[in-house]
C-alpha cells in the first residue's frame, strides 16, 4: 500500500536554529498538508498546499513557517527560528480529491527544541 | 467558537463487546466527517468517511452514523478485540482541511 514518507523520524535542535522537515507524499495525490501534535494534545492543522501554492493556513503557521515543493516528489516544512514551544510531532499528509477519500498521514517527525 | 468534542477521553471494554464513541461539533457545517485511528507515536490512520447526506457507513466491524441535525457522529466497533486498543479521532472536513477532536482512547481487555 502506498505510504507517505517523512524524514527524519527524530530531530533535536537548538532554540533559534532553522529546521527543515521533509516528506514524500503519495505520487498521485494532489493535496498536501502539515499537521502537528504537541505531546498529549490533539492533532492541529498547520497548512494545506495545492497546485504549488498554499490554499489554507492556520494561526499557528506564522512568518516563521514556510512550505515548499521543490521538485515533483518532495514537500518540505521549514521553521526559520525554532522556539521551545515548537517541540511537537509534525505529520505530513496527502490526499486525492478531498471529500471522496481519507488523508494518508506519514509516521511523523518528532521535533525537540532545546 | 468552533468545537469538536469527543465525549470520553477513555473507554475500557471487555473483548467481544461493542465500543461506542461519540463526536459532537458546534459551529461547523462539514460536508464530510472522518474517523481515524492513532497508535502511540504514530500518525493517524484513515478508517471511514461519511458524507452529510449519508446516515450510516460500515466497514467490516466498524460502523459510523452521522446526524447533521444533532451535529453528532457515533462510531461503533463491534466484536471488539485487544488489537482494537488505540485512540480514535473524529475529524471534520471543511475548507479543504481536517479539524480533529481530541480523541477517545479505547482499551479492550482480553
Amino acid at each position: 500500500e502506498p505510504e507517505v514518507t517523512q524524514t527524519p523520524s527524530h530531530q533535536v535542535t537548538q532554540m533559534g536554529q532553522e529546521v527543515i522537515l521533509r516528506c514524500v507524499p503519495i505520487s498521485n495525490h494532489l493535496y498536501f498538508y502539515w499537521y502537528r501534535q504537541i505531546l498529549g494534545q490533539k492533532v492541529e492543522f498547520l497548512v494545506s498546499f495545492y497546485n504549488n501554492e498554499i490554499s489554507e493556513k492556520s494561526e499557528i503557521f506564522d512568518d516563521q513557517f514556510s512550505v515548499e515543493r521543490p521538485d515533483g516528489s518532495n514537500f518540505t516544512l521549514k521553521i526559520r527560528s525554532t522556539k521551545l514551544e515548537d517541540s511537537a510531532m509534525y505529520f505530513c499528509a496527502s490526499s486525492e480529491l478531498p471529500g471522496n477519500y481519507g488523508y494518508t498521514f506519514g509516521s511523523g517527525t518528532r521535533l525537540t527544541v532545546v | 467558537s468552533q468545537k469538536i468534542e469527543q465525549n470520553s477521553e477513555a473507554l475500557n471494554i471487555q473483548e467481544g463487546k461493542t465500543a461506542t464513541l461519540t463526536c459532537n461539533y458546534t459551529n461547523y457545517s462539514p460536508a464530510y466527517l472522518q474517523w481515524y485511528r492513532q497508535d502511540p507515536g504514530r500518525g493517524p490512520v484513515f478508517l471511514l468517511l461519511i458524507r452529510e447526506n449519508e446516515k450510516e457507513k460500515r466497514k467490516e466491524r466498524l460502523k459510523v452514523t452521522f446526524d447533521t441535525t444533532l451535529k453528532q457522529s457515533l462510531f461503533h466497533i463491534t466484536a471488539s478485540q485487544p488489537a482494537d486498543s488505540a485512540t480514535y479521532l473524529c475529524a471534520l472536513e471543511h475548507d479543504y482541511k481536517l479539524s480533529f477532536g481530541a480523541g477517545t482512547t479505547v482499551t479492550v481487555r482480553a
